[in-house]
């Protein structure tokens, strides 16, 4: 079935610094990535649509600027949170789809900002 | 309304017990709909599909009803190992076609 691998699982980070958590598709080409972040007890909020060889269509209320998408191949697409602050503190998720509706989700990025 | 609704729970259940949970959904054109599983701290991971027709799959049951807009998840024969947060989830369609999540049903099956 569809793997999609995500890395780091966990990363602690300090106020400022940037952050970079890369999803990968194992084998399927994904052209469409999503990035998903999840509260604690609260639902999974769709941050951004990551499509390859294009801009990343960001949802209402998301910074662009803050949250650098990039998929530069089929397989790989990257999230980079820049300048962290504590408030970004969250499980981030990123999934792809291969030929149904459903989506295979990575397994989660734990950040923590201190 | 919100675009997926759902009973938060915590639903506590003896081993072997049936459970059922349901979800509504607000967007009428809405294409697919599924049911995932989420451990705590985990990724989610799909349960299954759910289809106009229903559809069973082994202890699991999923139905739709489109008119109502509403999904239902019927879990038989329940084990411990079921325990989590079942998560109802929309695809809304179109070009995009993100998903749309509930926030999720807690289930614990106990001893």
């Amino acid at each position: 079935g569809a793997v999609v691998s995500q890395h780091p699982s966990r990363v602690i980070c300090k106020s400022g610094t940037s952050v970079k958590i890369e999803c990968r598709s194992l084998d399927f080409q994904a052209t469409t990535m999503f990035w998903y972040r999840q509260f604690p007890k609260k639902s999974l909020m769709l941050m951004a649509t990551s499509n390859e060889g294009s801009k990343a269509t960001y949802e209402q209320g998301v910074e662009k600027d803050k949250f650098l998408i990039n998929h530069a191949s089929l397989t790989l697409s990257t999230l980079t949170v820049t300048s962290a602050h504590p408030e970004d503190s969250s499980f981030y998720i990123c999934s792809a789809r291969q030929d149904s509706y459903a989506s295979t989700f990575g397994s989660g990025t734990r950040l923590t900002v201190v | 309304r919100k675009e997926v609704e759902q009973d938060p729970g915590p639903f506590n259940v003896p081993e072997g017990a049936t459970v059922a949970f349901n979800c509504t959904y607000s967007n009428s054109a809405s294409q697919s709909f599924f049911w995932y599983r989420q451990d705590c701290r985990k990724e989610p991971k799909l349960l299954m599909s759910v289809y106009s027709s229903g559809n069973e799959d082994g202890r699991f049951t999923a139905q739709l009803n489109r008119a109502s807009q509403y999904i239902s998840l019927l879990i038989r024969d329940s084990k411990l190992s079921d325990s989590a947060t079942y998560l109802c989830v929309v695809n809304k369609g179109g070009s995009q076609g993100n998903l749309i999540f509930g926030k999720g049903t807690k289930l614990s099956v106990k001893p």
